[in-house]
């Protein structure tokens, strides 16, 4: 089983929608998690940290499911500028510097 | 704001020749990690490097492999004799020191395209 599972999309969704994406992790001793956001051919860049009372910024939110092992992401009223692969990420207790990436989920946001 | 850098964006290699990537990390960051993203694939662990030795390194990362640390602000990725497999992305990130909150979230560099023919 993946470390780190993410549905691929893309979902394409108009402007002003609210689209979430889901991420599963299968192991249970996985300490910090993440959501960064790449766009084609660039760096991944850190959209938020995830906690476990979840957290928001700005018109994304971001959850924490322990028992069921899934993070989440919720971004409402979508711009066009956030088109781009979204990618979930965890780190382990044993190993807090390893990065473990999903394969990432592609937003399109249409006009 | 400080960000970590990479040279060169792009390198064009041949079969069988050594390649050193290079990358500038954020100057007071104390970890530092090498990531490779084939085209159209997850990004993956390389290595992670910490006081001057690896701390953690992946089975990608083999004997073709070497990270060096030559002064203070240079880190480095070799790749001894490369292959048409390792064509890549190949991102560098570090780390900001303990203590505080998120002192493991990691800052990654624009990357490094390797191309071998």
């Amino acid at each position: 089983r993946k470390e780190v599972e993410q549905d691929p999309g893309p979902f394409n969704v108009p402007e002003g929608a609210t689209v979430a994406f889901n991420c599963t992790y299968s192991n249970s001793a996985s300490q910090s998690f993440f959501w960064y956001r790449q766009d084609c051919r660039k760096e991944p860049k850190l959209l938020m940290s995830v906690y476990s009372s979840g957290n928001e910024d700005g018109r994304f939110t971001a959850q924490l499911n322990r028992a069921s092992q899934y993070i989440s992401l919720l971004i409402r009223d979508s711009k066009l500028s956030d088109s781009a692969t979204y990618l979930c990420v965890v780190t382990r207790t044993d190993n807090f510097n390893k990065f473990y990436f999903g394969s990432g989920t592609k937003l399109n946001v249409k006009p | 704001e400080p960000e970590v850098t990479q040279t060169p964006s792009h390198q064009v290699t041949q079969m069988g020749q050594e390649v050193i990537l290079r990358c500038v990390p954020i100057s007071n960051h104390l970890y530092f990690y090498w990531y490779r993203q084939i085209l159209g694939q997850k990004v993956e662990f390389l290595v992670s490097f910490y006081n001057n030795e690896i701390s953690e390194k992946s089975e990608i990362f083999d004997d073709q492999f070497s990270v060096e640390r030559p002064d203070g602000s240079n880190f480095t990725l070799k790749i001894r004799s490369t292959k048409l497999e390792d064509s890549a992305m190949y991102f560098c990130a570090s780390n900001p020191p303990p203590p505080g909150s998120g002192t493991d979230t990691q800052y990654f560099g624009p990357g490094t395209r390797l191309t071998v023919l």
